[in-house]
C-alpha cells in the first residue's frame, strides 16, 4: 500500500524557517517525480514544487522561488521542503504528492497533509 | 499562467440525481501532437487530501466508480456524477497540466439537496 506521511509542521513566527519531511512507503520512491502542494485554510490548491526522481531537476512556482527548496533522499525514501523567510500568507496545509507519470503532473497519491501556521 | 474557472461554486443535488460541474480554461489545454486534453479532476472530502478521479479529461483513475465521468475538449470541460451518492459530498477541483505552473480551479462544493 502506498503511503506518504508528512511531518515537521507547526507554528512559526514570521521570518522564521521550517523543514517539512515526507516519508514514502509501498512503492519505489526513487522512480517517481514528487511534489509539494499547499492549501490555505478554506481555500483551493496551489502547486509549490516538483523534484525529479534522482533529484537533479527542481521546479518551483515563481512566487516562492528563492524562499522554498525541495529536496529528497532516496536512500531514506524521503522528500523535504525547506521553507525560509516565512510569511503569514504561507499558512496552509502542505501535502506531499506522487506524480502519476514522469511526463505529466497528475497526482495519484497524496499524504494527509501537515499544517503550517505563520503567526506571531 | 492558465486560469481555470469552475462553475458553479456550489451545487446541491438530490440523491440519485445527476450532478454536473464545469471547468473553463483560459487557454487551450489540448495538445495537438497526441490529441490529449491535459485536464484532471480531483475530489476532496473534509479533512482529507485530494483524490484523483479523472485525467486526460475523461480517463477514470483505477478504483473510481463509473458514475464519475469527464468530458470536454480544448477549453471547456465537465465532470458528471450520474447518480449522486451520499459519499460524493465533497469539493471538486479541476487541474490543468498543460502549462507550467500547473494550476487548479477554485473548487466546487457539492452537497445533498
Amino acid at each position: 500500500e502506498v503511503q506518504l506521511v508528512e511531518s515537521g509542521g507547526g507554528l512559526v513566527q514570521p521570518g522564521g524557517s521550517l523543514r517539512l519531511s515526507c516519508v514514502a512507503s509501498g512503492f519505489t520512491f526513487s522512480s517517481y517525480w514528487m511534489s509539494w502542494v499547499r492549501q490555505a485554510p478554506g481555500k483551493g490548491l496551489e502547486w509549490v514544487a516538483n523534484i525529479k526522481p534522482d533529484g537533479s531537476d527542481k521546479f518551483y512556482v515563481d512566487s516562492l522561488k528563492g524562499r522554498f527548496t525541495i529536496s529528497r533522499d532516496n536512500a531514506k525514501n524521503s522528500l523535504y521542503l525547506q521553507m525560509n523567510s516565512l510569511r503569514a500568507e504561507d499558512t496552509a496545509v502542505y501535502f506531499c504528492a506522487r506524480r502519476l507519470s514522469d511526463a505529466y503532473s497528475v497526482y495519484d497519491y497524496w499524504g494527509q497533509g501537515i499544517l503550517i501556521t505563520v503567526s506571531s | 499562467d492558465i486560469v481555470l474557472t469552475q462553475s458553479p461554486d456550489s451545487l446541491a443535488v438530490s440523491l440519485g440525481e445527476r450532478a454536473t460541474i464545469n471547468c473553463k480554461s483560459s487557454q487551450n489545454v489540448l495538445y495537438s501532437s497526441n490529441r490529449k486534453n491535459y485536464l484532471a479532476w480531483y475530489q476532496q472530502k473534509p479533512g482529507q487530501p485530494p483524490r484523483l478521479l479523472i485525467y486526460w479529461a475523461s480517463t477514470r483513475e483505477s478504483g473510481v466508480p463509473d458514475r464519475f465521468s469527464g468530458s470536454g475538449s480544448g477549453t471547456d470541460f465537465t465532470l458528471t456524477i450520474s447518480s449522486l451518492q451520499a459519499e460524493d459530498v465533497a469539493v471538486y477541483y479541476c487541474q490543468q497540466f498543460y502549462g507550467s505552473p500547473i494550476t487548479f480551479g477554485q473548487g466546487t462544493r457539492l452537497e445533498i439537496k
